[in-house]
């Protein structure tokens, strides 16, 4: 069963940062929060993870709150190639991910 | 480095007939994992291999079914195939299937039973 809970969807003005948001209430202190985009059925693919520090790499950061009962994926300066449904993910030991419904992102011009 | 590889890309299948679909990991990656997708029950966990051995599973039917080889590489099997088993298979590779490796996901092979 999935761990997170994302909205279903959001827009965003292309420039300006999307801050995406997840909770995970129920996180356990081994589980690490991993964030996966989908564009078209396309395989996912891998944006950032963290377990309970900030994490920042060339694509986004990871904001994670203190209690890690949620998190934020902030993508600075949204291009139109970031439309896609992106997945905040609970990883639990053992390689398995456990998708939610993940938050379809539209970049508008 | 090339990414992780699945073939075929896409498959028509007729019920009853059984499928095999391949995985070619990242080179390097010994742990190989399989997720089926569908438009109503979005994507869903169905094994993991490591080192030729199945680690963890899913909540699928035995219809279903794995296997990784010495060089990593990793085919699963759907037997039987029934209408609702067309969805997107999607296997995903990384270096250890530690919780802390990123997991790197291929193309998929979208299945259609007719």
């Amino acid at each position: 069963d999935a761990k997170t809970t994302q909205p279903p969807s959001m827009d965003c003005a292309e420039g300006r940062a999307a801050n995406l948001p997840c909770n995970h209430s129920t996180i356990s202190g081994n589980e690490y929060v991993y964030w996966y985009r989908q564009i078209h059925s396309q395989g996912p693919q891998y944006i950032i993870h963290g377990l309970k520090n900030n994490e920042t790499n060339e694509m986004a950061s990871l904001i994670i709150t203190e209690d890690r009962k949620s998190s934020t994926l902030i993508l600075p300066h949204a291009t139109l190639r970031d439309t896609a449904v992106y997945y905040c993910i609970v990883r639990v030991p053992g390689n398995q991910f456990y998708f939610g419904t993940g938050t379809s992102l539209t970049v508008i011009p | 480095k090339a990414g992780v590889t699945q073939t075929p890309r896409y498959l028509i299948k007729t019920r009853g007939q059984q499928v095999t679909l391949s995985c070619s990991p990242i080179s390097g990656h010994r742990s190989v994992s399989w997720y089926q997708q569908t438009p109503g029950q979005g994507l869903q966990f169905l094994f993991e291999y490591f080192s030729e051995t199945q680690r963890n599973k899913g909540n699928f039917p035995g219809r279903f079914s794995g296997r990784q080889f010495s060089n990593s590489r990793s085919e699963m099997n759907v037997s039987t195939l029934e209408l609702g088993d067309s969805a997107l298979y999607l296997c995903a590779s990384s270096r250890a299937g530690l919780a802390a490796t990123e997991a790197f996901f291929g193309q998929g092979t979208r299945l259609t039973v007719v």
